[in-house]
């Protein structure tokens, strides 16, 4: 019903080498947020998508919100070692956040 | 502003105990949720407070509980503590309300809770 289904579980990518995670849902969704753990750390939020279609850049990060509001993703050009953790699209519903499993992404310098 | 705290930051307890777990939120924040992750489940939602009432509660046995105070800081109780308990517990803090009743979250570094 609520849950938000993610993939890939794991990507290894050579440094330089692209990223992308894939995020969907049965229903529609209001809105979606993304995190990011790194390995020992807490989920820190990256950026929330609202409107269908939304695109948003930060740097070497893009995301984008589906036409129809039940699927987004996050692209990271040109990894760095930087980008080591897992990355979690999240829906938001009034205090209750939603995980999906999350794609660990591990990044070979 | 400081951020989320949360003590402690680590546990260990015997099974059948019971632990009690700490949040301070952001200074304005009145929003606290409260998630167990784990390896083979990842971040489940437990429960969240707004305003020192439970307004949603995500699907964990009775033993897990919470309140909240009138300072918006949480606990959270584990009563009859399993060896499938041990997890990293994370609270999250936000405004709660209004416009920003669905902005981001900002998460203490955890409690990480081992039951032999």
């Amino acid at each position: 019903g609520q849950q938000v289904m993610q993939i890939p579980q794991y990507q290894h990518v050579q440094e330089g080498e692209d990223f992308t995670t894939y995020c969907n849902s049965s229903t529609t969704l209001s809105n979606i947020q993304w995190y990011k753990q790194r390995p020992g750390g807490h989920p820190v939020f990256l950026i929330q998508l609202v409107k269908s279609g939304e695109v948003k850049k930060q740097k070497r990060l893009t995301f984008q919100f589906g036409e129809a509001k039940k699927n987004s993703s996050l692209h990271i050009t040109a990894t760095q070692t930087t980008d080591v953790g897992t990355y979690f699209c999240v829906r938001s519903n009034t205090g209750k956040l939603i995980f999906g499993q999350g794609t660990t992404l591990q990044v070979k310098p | 502003k400081a951020g989320v705290t949360q003590t402690p930051r680590y546990l260990i307890k015997t099974r059948g105990q019971q632990v009690t777990l700490s949040c301070s939120p952001i200074s304005g924040h009145r929003s606290v949720s409260w998630y167990q992750q784990t390896p083979g489940q990842g971040l489940q939602f437990l429960f969240e407070y707004f305003s020192e009432t439970q307004r949603n509660k995500g699907n964990f046995p009775g033993r897990f509980s919470g309140r909240q105070f009138s300072n918006s800081r949480s606990e959270m109780n584990v009563s009859t503590l399993e060896l499938g308990d041990s997890a990293l517990y994370l609270c999250a803090s936000s405004p709660g309300q209004g416009a920003h009743v669905n902005t981001e979250a900002f998460f203490g570094q955890g409690t990480r809770l081992t039951v032999v």
